[in-house]
């Protein structure tokens, strides 16, 4: 797997834009960027993932640069319940999710 | 529609008994995972089955794991003597297919705590 580097936590406050920053220097052409979290005594829950183009769905962006050595996911107006950990993965089996110790993200009211 | 469901939710066992761990992945999805997280660290891999076969085990730490997925839907994984160091939260989830267009959807988990 690629290595993924993320910052340990951070704070934001509810209804802005959390940016969550990832470095992915290692990963190769082929392999995705993955994006999950886990909400306290839960299962990690898909969020989005992205090969070179950004990507937008219904829970969060993401922006992916021009070399994709890093990568930013975007929650557009945070809210409480976005208070999670988050995770991102670029896996190189698809299947094989290695996640690493995420970034905390705290949303505070 | 119903989610992946994982039993027991808690399961507390002496060091050296047996355990098994039942998931029942989202009906339709044909690939299953199993992974393990210990307290405040992420989820580590276990393995992958692909119907009825485990198509990577890998990740298992050692012969006194095993799991089965018999039908290719439910699949229980087993823990032989048990160690205080298998303490854990054990994930599992299912994905439509492994094709890297689909998400792996997780279940609450099993904590498991063995004294």
């Amino acid at each position: 797997d690629a290595k993924t580097t993320q910052p340990p936590s951070m704070d934001c406050a509810e209804g802005r834009a959390a940016n969550l920053p990832c470095n992915h220097s290692t990963i190769s052409g082929n392999e995705y960027v993955y994006w999950y979290r886990q909400i306290h005594s839960q299962g990690p829950q898909y969020i989005i993932h992205g090969l070179k183009n950004n990507e937008t769905n219904e829970m969060a962006s993401l922006i992916i640069t021009e070399d994709r050595k890093s990568s930013t996911l975007i929650l557009p107006h945070a809210t409480l319940r976005d208070t999670a950990v988050y995770y991102c993965i670029a896996p190189f089996n698809d299947y094989k999710l290695s996640f690493g110790a995420g970034t905390t993200v705290t949303v505070r009211a | 529609g119903a989610g992946v469901s994982q039993t027991p939710s808690n399961k507390v066992t002496e060091k050296g008994k047996y355990v098994e761990l039942r998931c029942d992945p989202i009906s339709g999805h044909t690939a299953l995972y199993w992974y393990r997280q210990s307290l405040g660290q992420g989820p580590e891999f276990l393995i992958y089955f692909q119907g009825t076969g485990a198509a990577d085990d890998s990740g298992l730490p050692n012969d006194r794991f095993f799991a089965v997925r018999p039908e290719g839907s439910v699949s229980t994984l087993k823990i032989q003597r048990t160690e205080r160091g298998d303490s854990a939260v054990y994930l599992c989830a299912s994905s439509l297919d492994p094709s890297s267009y689909n998400e792996q959807f997780f279940g609450p988990g099993t904590r498991l705590t063995v004294l």
